[in-house]
């Protein structure tokens, strides 16, 4: 079983439309990181949110970090082909000593 | 963000033969470093976690005498695939971070081939 769960899995959407993924767990995360990988390259990270109910706002991407930090929300507004990726979170339990990668959602924003 | 360099990006090898992967933190001291590996449209699998100076730890179901991890100082780490074999062919992935719950930055990966 999954620590993480990443939903959708996939999803295909017209530029300019908005977007939400969603990342669960039933675990309580101390640090939880959202990363963008592109196809043949390594994860980049996006952010990290430590707090809960932590909102941050990277231009057009607004993460969430949920208020008991089990889980936590990417929302894409106006969605760009450039967006176009595989997106994944990982979640650090309890302080310790590895970030806990979810299965990801792969995003592709059609022209 | 900080950098984190992989060599060689890709490496074609034959069976049989063994491949090293190099994994640096160029512009901060990285006490932890990972590699991971990734198939086609899956997310990462962790192999290993190693600590500068001290013996990797392993995830279970990888074999550390066919996966030789060393991080003999602060900015590199290697990985080496030995005997390799054709479903040894992956993305191989490392990341690594300034200390505990402290951020991790990837490599850009590097692409084995085995045939």
């Amino acid at each position: 079983t999954q620590l993480l769960e990443q939903s959708p899995q996939f999803l295909s959407i017209q530029e300019g439309e908005n977007l939400t993924v969603y990342c669960n767990s039933s675990s309580v995360f101390s640090s939880l990181q959202w990363y963008r990988q592109e196809p043949g390259e390594g994860p980049v990270l996006l952010v990290t949110v430590v707090t809960g109910g932590e909102v941050k706002k990277l231009k057009r991407l607004t993460f969430q970090f949920g208020d008991a930090r089990k889980d936590s929300s990417l929302h894409i507004t106006a969605a760009q082909t450039g967006d176009t990726g595989l997106y994944l979170c990982a979640g650090l339990v309890d302080y310790g000593q590895n970030f806990v990668f979810g299965p990801g959602t792969r995003l592709s924003v059609l022209p | 963000g900080a950098v984190v360099s992989q060599h060689p990006s890709r490496v074609i090898c034959k069976s049989g033969t063994s491949v090293k992967i190099e994994c640096r933190s160029l512009d901060f001291q990285a006490t932890t470093m990972f590699w991971y590996r990734q198939f086609p449209k899956q997310s990462l699998m962790l192999m290993a976690t190693s600590n500068e100076g001290s013996k990797a730890t392993y995830e279970q179901g990888v074999e550390k005498d066919k996966f030789l991890i060393n991080h003999a100082s602060l900015t590199l780490s290697t990985l080496t695939v030995t005997s390799a074999h054709p479903e040894d062919s992956s993305f191989y992935i490392c990341s690594a971070r300034a200390g505990r719950g402290r951020e991790q930055y990837f490599g850009p990966g590097t692409r084995l081939t085995v045939t």
